[in-house]
């Protein structure tokens, strides 16, 4: 069964705070993404990866970095935490090919105060 | 221009209405595949489907079936008899040939079946 994990369900940080946000998948993925979700703007792409130490930008990356440092695990890193970065952050995994189906972790639903 | 859009932005139905979602997509590849995704309260976004653009075969799992048409470039999704636990926000979604993988969502639908 796919399966991707993402470290904290919810988290309350401070503004200023450097927040680590982790994805590990088990399915052996090559393409890996972060995602944040907010009311009324659906989903938007903050970066991706398709291989270790490779990423690319997504539609909304100012504000975030992101680290692949081994094929299974990718992390979005909120250097300064903002109240403006309070969301929804869903981490997705999918094979190489660009119809892969694209598997989602349950989210880690931040609160920047 | 690649877009999808979910004009429904929210549906309420009683238990064992039939109900359908409905997605029109955009794109100028003639290779792409659609997506339907379900995001239950807890959040997780949940895949259902896929379907790649030469095959217009309508399917059917379950209670869920899935008409697609690129004569009209939809690709509605159908629950029969809904029940309470479909309650959810759907998510149709295009990913093409160069587009690297990265899925284009609609906005979403709010489903809430009501008992």
């Amino acid at each position: 069964d796919v399966k991707v994990t993402q470290s904290s369900r919810y988290l309350v940080k401070r503004t200023g705070e450097k927040v680590f946000l982790e994805c590990v998948q088990d399915m052996d993925h090559e393409n890996m993404f972060w995602y944040r979700q907010d009311p009324g703007l659906g989903l938007r792409l903050i970066y991706f990866s398709y291989d270790v130490k490779m990423k690319e930008k997504g539609d909304i990356p100012e504000g975030y970095s992101v680290s692949r440092e081994k094929k299974e695990r990718f992390s979005l890193i909120l250097e300064s935490a903002s109240t403006n970065q309070t969301s929804m952050y869903l981490c997705a995994s999918s094979g190489i090919a660009f119809q892969e189906t694209q598997y989602f972790g349950p989210g880690t639903r931040l609160l920047v105060l | 221009a690649q877009k999808v859009t979910q004009a429904q932005t929210e549906i309420s139905v009683v238990e064992k209405e039939d109900v359908t979602l409905d997605c029109v997509y955009e794109t100028r590849d003639t290779t792409y595949y659609l997506f339907w995704y379900k995001q239950p309260p807890s959040g997780e976004l949940v895949f259902l489907i896929r379907r790649n653009s030469f095959d217009e075969q309508n399917e059917i799992s379950g209670r869920y079936s899935w008409n697609f048409q690129k004569s009209t470039s939809s690709f509605n999704f159908t629950i029969t008899a809904s029940q309470v636990v479909d309650s959810a926000v759907y998510f149709c979604a295009l990913v093409y040939g160069g587009s690297q993988g990265n899925l284009i969502f609609g906005k979403g639908t709010k489903l809430s079946v009501k008992p």
